[in-house]
């Protein structure tokens, strides 16, 4: 069984510029979440979506959106990028049941110089 | 916050000793997981614990939960350097629905086995 795949794995953005991240879940994953993780502030939650649907939304700038598609695969994008926004940006799947918890991606490195 | 705090920071011991790591965090909770990183890679989850259990094991983890001081500790036992990793543990929301939903993590415990 295939795990949660995340594209890119490494990036190199300018400042001002804009990204998408790809995450492809595992099969039969509805759920998915995306993560933030920096050496400052850990691992920050961005959002959940669940059948297409944006459950949860943390708190982060308009900047950074999503999105998931019918065949669950998730998108994630920050517009007008900023040196802060340098971080490893992490993908999970899950089923409904909770009993297995959160697959995760190996994430995106986003650098932004 | 609801975030989780995870003690202590750093850890080192020699291999075939056992590592704990406790983790406290602040409000009710639907469950609580641990999860392990090797450095810059994605998290690997390693146990879910729900909040009416106290006690869970799998191969040579032990997660133990008090709900009353909002808790849990992780023991590894016989430690490899293999084990070598950062652990989080993660809190999830009592209004989760019907995923899992989101999860709080604390800043880590980074465990050392040296050979």
């Amino acid at each position: 069984k295939a795990g949660v795949t995340q594209t890119p794995r490494y990036l190199i953005k300018t400042r001002g510029q804009q990204v998408t991240l790809s995450c492809s879940p595992i099969s039969g994953h509805r759920s998915v979440s995306w993560y933030q993780q920096t050496p400052g502030q850990g691992l920050q939650f961005l959002f959940e979506y669940f059948s297409e649907t944006q459950r949860n939304k943390g708190n982060f700038p308009g900047r950074f959106s999503g999105r998931q598609f019918s065949n669950s695969r998730s998108e994630m994008n920050v517009s007008t990028l900023e040196l802060g926004d340098s971080a490893l940006y992490l993908c999970a799947s899950s089923s409904q049941g909770d009993r297995y918890g959160y697959t995760f991606g190996s994430g995106t490195r986003l650098t932004v110089v | 916050s609801q975030q989780g705090e995870e003690d202590p920071q750093a850890l080192s011991i020699q291999e075939g000793e056992n590592a704990t790591m406790n983790c406290s965090y602040k409000t009710s909770i639907n469950n609580l997981q641990w999860y392990r990183q090797n450095s810059g890679r994605g998290l690997v989850h390693l146990i879910l614990i729900r909040s009416n259990e106290r006690e869970k094991h799998s191969g040579r983890l032990r997660v133990t939960l008090d709900t009353s001081k909002k808790s849990s500790s992780l023991l590894i036992t016989a430690s490899r350097a293999a084990d070598t990793a950062s652990y989080f543990c993660a809190t999830g929301p009592l209004d989760r629905g019907s995923t899992l939903g989101r999860l709080y993590f604390g800043r880590g415990t980074q465990l050392t086995v040296w050979p």
